[in-house]
């Protein structure tokens, strides 16, 4: 069964600042990896979505890798703002259980 | 364009109440999700469809729960009777092929006393 873990579960930065996020899957076998932005009392944002195949994804000031041998991807936040502020979530789509299997989110704080 | 509509936004019921959470899907998306995200649990699959038909309901916790999705533009994810530990936000997402990018509605924030 597909586990995904997200490190750490909360981060608090001032604004300007550089970070990263940290994603971590059990299972290699996936088809893609989606990165989420998920703002309170709202539905999920798809940021950037990695296929099997690709290494990374750019989005403005939005990074994402894939090291789908090692069950690894890092979402790269450059030059951080207080409106990145939200709940980021990982998902993987396996490709034995044919659906997205979620993180429990980074909660993101980035102080002005 | 229209992205994914859910109703309500928020419902607050007793317990052994029937509920009934509604999905429009964005037009021309054949694949439809139901997830369940709780602060224990997280973001949890509930049920999925393609082209109206459900292919995987095994994160269905119970059979109190059923969804259906009679056409392509509309879903329902019912609870009967519901209970308080049923408490959660409720997401439909739709996607145009199974491995494409999900996109989600601003759910359902349910509450059952």
């Amino acid at each position: 069964k597909q586990e995904v873990t997200q490190i750490p579960a909360a981060l608090s930065v001032p604004e300007g600042e550089n970070l990263v996020l940290n994603c971590s899957f059990t299972d290699s076998a996936i088809y893609n990896l989606q990165w989420f932005r998920q703002d309170p009392g709202k539905g999920l944002t798809s940021l950037l979505l990695i296929q099997s195949s690709q290494r990374e994804q750019t989005s403005g000031r939005l990074n994402a890798s894939l090291d789908k041998s090692s069950g690894r991807s890092t979402l790269y936040i450059a030059a951080s703002q207080p409106g990145d502020s939200a709940t980021y979530l990982c998902a993987v789509f396996s490709g034995s259980a044919r659906q997205l299997t979620f993180g429990s989110g980074t909660q993101l704080t980035v102080l002005p | 364009d229209a992205g994914v509509i859910q109703s309500p936004r928020h419902e607050v019921t007793e317990m052994g109440q029937e509920v009934t959470l509604r999905c429009k899907p964005i037009s021309g998306h054949d694949y439809l999700f139901w997830y369940r995200q709780t602060m224990m649990r997280g973001l949890e699959l509930l049920i999925y469809f393609n082209n109206n038909v459900p292919i995987d309901d095994s994160g269905m916790p119970e059979d109190r729960f059923s969804a259906k999705m009679p056409n392509a533009s509309f879903s329902t994810l019912k609870i009967q009777p519901s209970e308080p530990r049923d408490s959660a936000v409720y997401f439909c997402a739709s996607s145009l092929g199974g491995v494409q990018p999900q996109h989600f509605g601003d759910g359902t924030r349910l509450s059952i006393l």
